[in-house]
């Protein structure tokens, strides 16, 4: 079957770094993205990996091991409003349909004063 | 910013009923997904549309469910005889052609459909 485990919990201070976990076991890999949701709202891009190594983009940064079936979201300088559930995401197919993507349980991120 | 937008933003509906949830994608955007969040859960696919037609769907979109681009706009999704485990989240997303690598699918607001 599909899944994709990460914490369902982590709680942080403001200007901390925090790092959230990903491993996945797929029938299909074609990249691993990562979604922000605040509660009641969309799921909004934040980063995709679809090769082995780190992305960096701003405070946030996206690393995959694709040997490990495993990734991460880091988050530095936290700031309350980036308290929101975290969704790590893999694209399973490749082609015409674009691939749908398969979403782990997410992480919620509370981030304390 | 183009955005995805999506109407009604909650429909309550009474079981056995129909309901249509409208979205209008990213007007140069060639995929179209939708997909549902039941309440403190993950988010899961139902089906992608590309070309008129159904690209993928998931086990959960069975013959209850349909889709449709009536139009250059609009992409609908089609609950027919609705239950109460139907009551969700329902998100719309769309994303760009690409050759491949890195793309990213953009979500509208969601409707929140409430089966009584």
């Amino acid at each position: 079957g599909q899944s994709l485990e990460q914490p369902s919990e982590v709680t942080a201070v403001e200007g901390a770094i925090v790092q959230i976990n990903c491993t996945y076991q797929t029938s299909g890999f074609y990249g691993l993205s990562w979604y922000q949701q605040h509660d009641g709202g969309a799921p909004t891009f934040l980063s995709y990996n679809g090769l082995d190594g780190l992305e960096e983009t701003g405070r946030f940064s996206s690393f995959l091991s694709r040997s490990d079936s495993y990734g991460y979201l880091l988050l530095q300088e936290l700031q309350m409003k980036d308290s929101a559930s975290y969704f790590c995401a893999v694209r399973d197919r490749y082609g015409g349909s674009q691939g749908n993507l398969i979403f782990g349980k997410g992480t919620k991120l509370s981030v304390k004063p | 910013e183009p955005e995805v937008t999506q109407t009604p933003s909650h429909q309550v509906t009474q079981m056995g009923q129909e309901v249509i949830l409208r979205c209008v994608p990213i007007s140069n955007h060639l995929y179209f997904y939708w997909y549902r969040q039941i309440l403190g859960q993950k988010v899961e696919f139902l089906v992608s549309f590309y070309n008129n037609e159904i690209s993928e769907k998931s086990e959960i979109f069975d013959d209850q469910f349909s889709v449709e681009r009536p139009d250059g706009s609009n992409f609908t999704l089609k609950i027919r005889s609705t239950k109460l485990e139907d009551s969700a989240m329902y998100f719309c997303a769309s994303s760009e052609v690409t050759s491949g690598g890195s793309y990213e699918q953009y979500f509208g607001p969601g409707t929140r459909l409430t089966v009584t």
